[in-house]
This record gives C-alpha cells, structure tokens and sequence, in this order.
C-alpha cells in the first residue's frame, strides 16, 4: 500500500463551486497532517496543517479521521486563483521523525 | 517574511559530471530537507539534517548524494558521477522542528543532465 494515496483528479468546477479531495495514508502512527498547494512547475506552498479536531481558514476546511487514516480538504465558493495541484502531506516515524511524505497531489481547475 | 533561498535557479550538466546545490534555509530554523521532483511525478523526499548529521534517508538517497552545512547558513546537495535520470527539480526546504512544523520550500533548482 503506498504512503500517502490521493484521488489525481483532475476535478473541473465552475467558479463558486464547492469541492473536496480526500487523502489515505498508510502509517498509523503518523501525527503530522499538512495541506499543500503547488502551482505548475513551483514550490510546494503550505495551505493549512491539519489538527485532529479539523479546522477552517476561510473558505478551507480540513478534516483527519485517524481511525480511518482519512483526511479531507473542502474547499467552499471556489475562485480561479484556486486552481493548481493540491498536494497531501504525511510525516512517517521514523528514527528522528523527521520525514514528510508527499501524495501525488489532486489537480483543480476552476474555470469562469 | 523569510525564505528558504536556492541557487541555481537552473543547472545544466553532463552526465558523469558533478552537481552542487546550494540553499540557504530560513535563519532560525533547525531542520533541513531535500526534495526532488521528477517531471510530471510527485514530490519525493531524499534527506533530512538535523544538528549537523543526517537523520532520515530514502532509498532514492545512495551513495552518489551526499549532504553538507558547511558554514552556518547554506546547506548543499552533492550529487556525483549524474545520471539522465537526475533530471529534476530539486526543493530545499526547513523548519522549526517536527512535530506539526511545516516546512517552507525554497523556489527550487531545475537540474537537467544532458
């Protein structure tokens, strides 16, 4: 099973559209949850981390359910600038902990 | 606000030559990484530096890579003897520990071994 599993997309949505990507990752003793967006042929850009109880930040919402190795991102009235690759990052334990692990990434394009 | 600085943006080479790629991390951050990402692939993990040493590996990460913080601000990937294979962009990234600390990503060097 790989580390960190993403559905790749791509998902087309209207302007104003609500739209969510899901993310699996393999280690249950991973603790670390991040949300990142990269725009094509760019650095990876931190969107929001992810905290157990799930948090918002504006039109963004993310979700972790560690029962089921599940997270979630949700993003609400979406806008052009939204579109890009929406990358789902995991830390797997290791001797320092220390390693990030990336999905292959959800690509949005948000079209008028 | 702070960056994680790369040079060279780009760097073309030969196969069989050696490649130096230098970043300098944001200054009061204590963990290194380097990423590479082939084109059209995900965002790998190689390396990560923490008080001088390395403390995680990939398997991608053998003997031709090899890390260095040769002063007090830039940290630097070797990669000896490239392949065509190598062709990537590499991403330096730090942060300010490890648990729930992000890391921030320089702009990134596009290697191309020719």
């Amino acid at each position: 099973r790989k580390e960190v599993e993403q559905d790749p997309g791509p998902f087309n949505v209207p302007e104003g559209a609500t739209v969510a990507f899901n993310c699996t990752y393999s280690n249950s003793a991973s603790q670390s949850f991040f949300w990142y967006r990269q725009d094509c042929r760019k650095e990876p850009k931190l969107l929001m981390s992810v905290y157990s109880s799930g948090n918002e930040d504006g039109r963004f919402t993310a979700q972790l359910n560690r029962a089921s190795q599940y997270i979630s991102l949700l993003i609400r009235d979406s806008k052009l600038s939204d579109s890009a690759t929406y990358l789902c990052v995991v830390n797997i334990p290791g001797q320092a902990g220390t390693a990030l692990i990336f999905g292959k990434g959800t690509t949005l394009s948000v079209s008028s | 606000e702070p960056e994680v600085t790369q040079t060279p943006s780009h760097q073309v080479t030969q196969m069989g030559q050696e490649v130096i790629l230098r970043c300098v991390p944001i200054s009061n951050h204590l963990y290194f990484y380097w990423y590479r990402q082939i084109l059209g692939q995900k965002v790998e993990f190689l390396v990560s530096f923490y008080n001088n040493e390395i403390s995680e590996k990939s398997e991608i990460f053998d003997d031709q890579f090899s890390v260095e913080r040769p002063d007090g601000s830039n940290f630097t990937l070797k990669i000896r003897s490239t392949k065509l294979e190598d062709s990537a962009m590499y991403f330096c990234a730090s942060s300010f520990g490890t648990d729930n600390s992000p890391l921030h990503f320089g702009n990134g060097t596009r290697l191309t071994v020719t």
